[in-house]
């Protein structure tokens, strides 16, 4: 049973320029979840989708954009890089028909802002 | 709005000794927490959960934590620490979003270091 996958698993960019991420969730699970983890830091929750849909929102600027695939697979775009947006990017899965579900982590993305 | 705070950035501890990583949390409700574990390099791995019922909560690989409800705290434990334990442990509260499936809050986590 495959796990949270993400690719890239490193990105390098420059100032201004947009990037795209990948996420495929555990099997059986339809919720994914995207979190932002600068150095040293926790990480951040960006935004959760379900059903195609995004159902809540972090903090973070509308430059931070996403989308979920009828087969529960998530993408994360970031447009206008800024150098602050480089950070470990963390995609979780979970199953919402569980009233006790736990949040499961792939191994992120980590992106660099020139 | 619910919080969880982790008071040490490192913890030092002798291999085969006691470890604690410590954690309180503010929450409004029933309180869901969770503590992670990050190798280097690495995403998060989940370790164990607190929903209700024992206070003490058993996880993987030997860990485990004991919810305080008086005090608020959800301090991790491992009776016997081991060199492969060093890493950045996290604790986390579930917010009472829309559903079940709500995001994580995160503290600015744990450095455990265990020496030979």
């Amino acid at each position: 049973d495959a796990g949270v996958t993400q690719s890239p698993t490193h990105l390098i960019k420059t100032r201004g320029q947009q990037v795209t991420l990948r996420c495929s969730p555990k099997s059986g699970h339809d919720t994914v979840s995207w979190y932002q983890q600068a150095l040293g830091q926790g990480p951040q929750f960006i935004f959760q989708y379900y059903e195609e849909e995004e159902r809540q929102r972090g903090n973070f600027p509308d430059r931070f954009s996403g989308h979920q695939f009828p087969n529960y697979s998530s993408e994360l775009n970031v447009n206008a890089l800024l150098l602050g947006d480089s950070a470990l990017y963390l995609c979780a899965s979970s199953a919402l028909d569980r009233s006790q579900e736990t949040q499961y982590f792939g191994p992120g993305t980590r992106l660099l802002v020139l | 709005a619910q919080s969880v705070a982790q008071p040490e950035d490192q913890v030092n501890v002798a291999e085969g000794n006691p470890l604690t990583v410590k954690c309180t949390y503010s929450v409004s409700g029933n309180p869901y927490l969770f503590w992670y574990v990050q190798y280097p390099n690495r995403g998060l791995q989940f370790l164990l959960k607190y929903i209700t019922g024992d206070n003490l909560v058993k996880g993987s690989y030997g860990f485990e934590a004991e919810f305080n409800k008086s005090q608020t705290s959800f301090h991790l434990k491992k009776p016997s620490a081991l060199v492969s334990d060093s890493a950045l442990y996290f604790c986390a509260v579930r917010d009472r979003g829309w559903s079940s499936a709500s995001k994580i809050i995160f503290g600015s986590g744990t450095r455990l270091s265990i020496r030979p």
